[in-house]
């Protein structure tokens, strides 16, 4: 079945660096791919999405690429600071089925001060 | 801001009860989830509704049913809890309106224990 791989589980990196998480997707009728982080204790949270037509999105510190002929999508979060520390989740969309969404099984990314 | 509450922030049942989580959300989405989260495993999609009445299988339904009655309440239901139903119940919704970029908006969480 459909299916989204995520890497790395876990991550950490000092505060400053830049973190990259990714993702590939089987379902060749995926066009919409979000990424969710989740604090701890807290709900998940959308903080950057891309759609098919586009192949890289900014906001900020984080950015997301995305590779339809490879099925994979990244993200890219520079100057790292503590309060980036959360899971991340990417996820992919089903088919043509709106909001119905396939998500990856996390990275939690610590940033050490 | 929407909001998406869920019930009981946490829940301690015993096996073979049946039991309800509920979920209500107040921004006149069409659409609504019923997640499970388990460490290392991510979230997995148990049932959605896209419309009152109307309700789909995601990929791990076995054990659960669902009910939609009002556009703004989706419960889940475990006819006969089971310790593997352990887990964090995360409760979603979304637009569909034109022009809607199908955010999901979630609940805070039912940490729901089955002993």
């Amino acid at each position: 079945g459909e299916n989204v791989e995520q890497h790395p589980s876990t991550l950490s990196v000092q505060e400053g660096d830049s973190a990259v998480i990714k993702c590939t997707y089987s379902d060749s009728a995926s066009n919409y791919f979000p990424w969710y982080k989740q604090e701890l204790g807290k709900r998940p949270q959308l903080i950057i999405d891309i759609r098919s037509n586009v192949g890289e999105k900014k906001d900020q510190r984080i950015a997301v690429t995305l590779n339809k002929t490879a099925k994979h999508f990244s993200l890219h979060i520079t100057e790292t600071q503590p309060e980036d520390s959360a899971v991340y989740f990417c996820a992919a969309s089903r088919g043509g089925s709106q909001g119905n969404l396939i998500f990856g099984k996390g990275t939690k990314l610590s940033v050490k001060p | 801001d929407v909001k998406v509450t869920q019930s009981s922030r946490y829940l301690v049942k015993r096996t073979g009860e049946k039991v309800f989580l509920e979920c209500v959300q107040d921004m006149d989405h069409e659409n609504m989830f019923w997640y499970r989260q388990d460490p290392g495993l991510g979230l997995r999609l148990i049932y959605f509704s896209y419309d009152v009445k109307m309700k789909e299988k995601g990929d791990i339904p076995e054990g659960y049913s669902v009910s939609r009655e009002k556009k703004e309440r989706f419960s889940l239901i475990l006819e006969s809890a089971s310790t593997n139903q352990t887990s964090m119940y995360l409760c979603a919704s979304s637009s569909r309106r034109p022009g809607a970029n199908e955010k999901l908006f979630f609940g805070s969480g039912t940490q729901l224990s089955v002993l």
